[in-house]
């Protein structure tokens, strides 16, 4: 199966910053990449498809201005956080289709 | 839009003891079902994966059932070990979207 890392593991940063996180496919060229948002005791909910050479696709309900990805190579998409506000506090994971679904170990965010 | 429901939310059960997780689907036309465990404030660990086409999969204690046709998935874990606490999320993928239920937590009691 696909090796998928991201960085950092966790981030704090101050409201108003933004925050840059990384998803990499380690073994594996991945055209199309995933982005998930997980809230405190609720599940996992799809925020974009990362696709390479292309714009990013956004799930209804998440604003392509704030959450910035940029799928710049085979092997690594990101994803920004601009302007963060206490409210986009939560984990952020990433995954890339091969076959199944492989995840990234998540990124925690919080804005104080 | 595919909703994805699991129950029972929370479970705990001694030792030993079976542990059945219930998943349901509204939209069918699936293209594999997955089970993961979730360990808190960590990632995502993959248990397993049934393609549309199959009705089981199994590996160690843990076995899975899928029917497409009624919208269902049962995760079964046999003689349950502390360890085994967790969250178990299972997600539907339509074209390798996932869609995730909110999840069953599991306590095995010692």
């Amino acid at each position: 199966g696909a090796v998928v890392s991201q960085h950092p593991s966790w981030v704090i940063c101050k409201s108003g910053t933004s925050v840059k996180i990384e998803c990499r496919s380690l073994d594996f060229q991945a055209t199309t990449m995933f982005w998930y948002r997980q809230f405190p005791k609720q599940s996992l909910m799809l925020m974009a498809t990362s696709n390479e050479g292309s714009k990013a696709t956004y799930e209804q309900g998440v604003e392509k201005d704030k959450f910035l990805i940029n799928h710049a190579s085979l092997t690594l998409s990101t994803l920004t956080v601009t302007s963060a506000h206490p409210e986009d506090s939560s984990f952020y994971i990433c995954s890339v289709p091969y076959n199944e679904q492989f995840f990234g170990p998540g990124t925690r965010l919080t804005v104080l | 839009k595919q909703e994805v429901t699991q129950i029972p939310a929370a479970l705990s059960v001694p030792e030993g003891e079976n542990l059945v997780l219930n998943c349901s689907f509204t939209d069918s036309a699936i293209y594999n079902l997955q089970w993961f465990r979730q360990d808190p404030g960590k990632g995502l660990t993959s248990l397993l994966l049934i393609q549309s086409s199959q009705r089981e999969q199994t590996s160690g204690r843990l076995n899975a059932s899928l029917d497409k046709s009624s919208g269902r998935s049962t995760l079964y874990i046999a003689a349950s070990q502390p360890g085994d606490s967790a969250t178990y999320l299972c997600a539907a993928a339509n074209d390798y979207k996932l869609s995730f239920g909110a999840g069953t937590t599991v306590t095995v009691r010692a």
